[in-house]
């Protein structure tokens, strides 16, 4: 099956400092990527949707300068929180689009962001 | 704005019990919905339900949507611990092709 990673699983940050994340789809191409974040037993809520080689389009309520996509290229989308501060400390997965169908939407494992 | 709504929020069950998770949605323009189980990082596909009425099956796990009523139930028969896990229903909408999740059912099953 299709396989999305994520890197780093885990990281823990000092307020102030930005970090990247990474999504990848290993095996297959992904037109859209989408990045969501999930709080501490509570669901996914959808952050953006990144689209290769155009600008990433934000959910109400998330901003955009201060959470950068990059969809560079067709196996890999970058998330950078710039200027974290302990609210931002989440759970932030990453989802990738095999196909035209929703269903063809395979998760990658998360990481977890700790600001300090 | 879309609404997805699970409950309960959480249960516990013993191996061998049957549970039945609830769904219910509110969304413009309904196109599909789906379930997905989380265990411990990225959630992984169950089914898509798109017509009211029809069973999906997968082995002991099973789902219906009602789209008069706006709800899916989605059962597991013979409840094994592998079964323990965040079970989450999502919707998508016509427009978009984005999904809105629920809050997620939380299922322990016990030994």
């Amino acid at each position: 099956g299709a396989v999305v990673s994520q890197h780093p699983s885990w990281v823990i940050c000092k307020s102030g400092t930005s970090v990247k994340i990474e999504c990848r789809s290993l095996d297959f191409q992904a037109t859209t990527m989408f990045w969501y974040r999930q709080f501490p037993k509570q669901s996914l809520m959808l952050m953006a949707t990144s689209n290769e080689g155009s600008k990433a389009t934000y959910e109400q309520g998330v901003e955009k300068d201060k959470f950068l996509i990059n969809h560079a290229s067709l196996t890999l989308s970058t998330l950078t929180v710039t200027s974290a501060h302990p609210e931002d400390s989440s759970f932030y997965i990453c989802s990738a689009r095999s196909g035209e169908g929703v269903h063809e939407q395979y998760f990658g494992p998360g990481t977890r962001l700790t600001v300090t | 704005e879309d609404k997805v709504v699970q409950s309960p929020l959480s249960l516990v069950v013993h191996e061998g019990d049957t549970v039945t998770l609830n769904c219910s949605y509110e969304v413009t323009n309904f196109r599909s919905l789906l379930w997905y189980k989380q265990e411990k990082k990225a959630p992984t596909f169950l089914f898509m339900l798109t017509s009211s009425g029809i069973e999906k099956k997968s082995g002991r796990l099973s789902s219906i949507l009602d789209k008069k009523e706006l709800f899916s139930i989605l059962n597991i028969t013979a409840t094994q611990t592998g079964d323990s896990a965040i079970y989450l229903c999502a919707v998508e909408a016509r427009s978009g092709n984005k999904l809105t999740f629920g809050g997620g059912t939380r299922v322990l099953v016990k030994p």
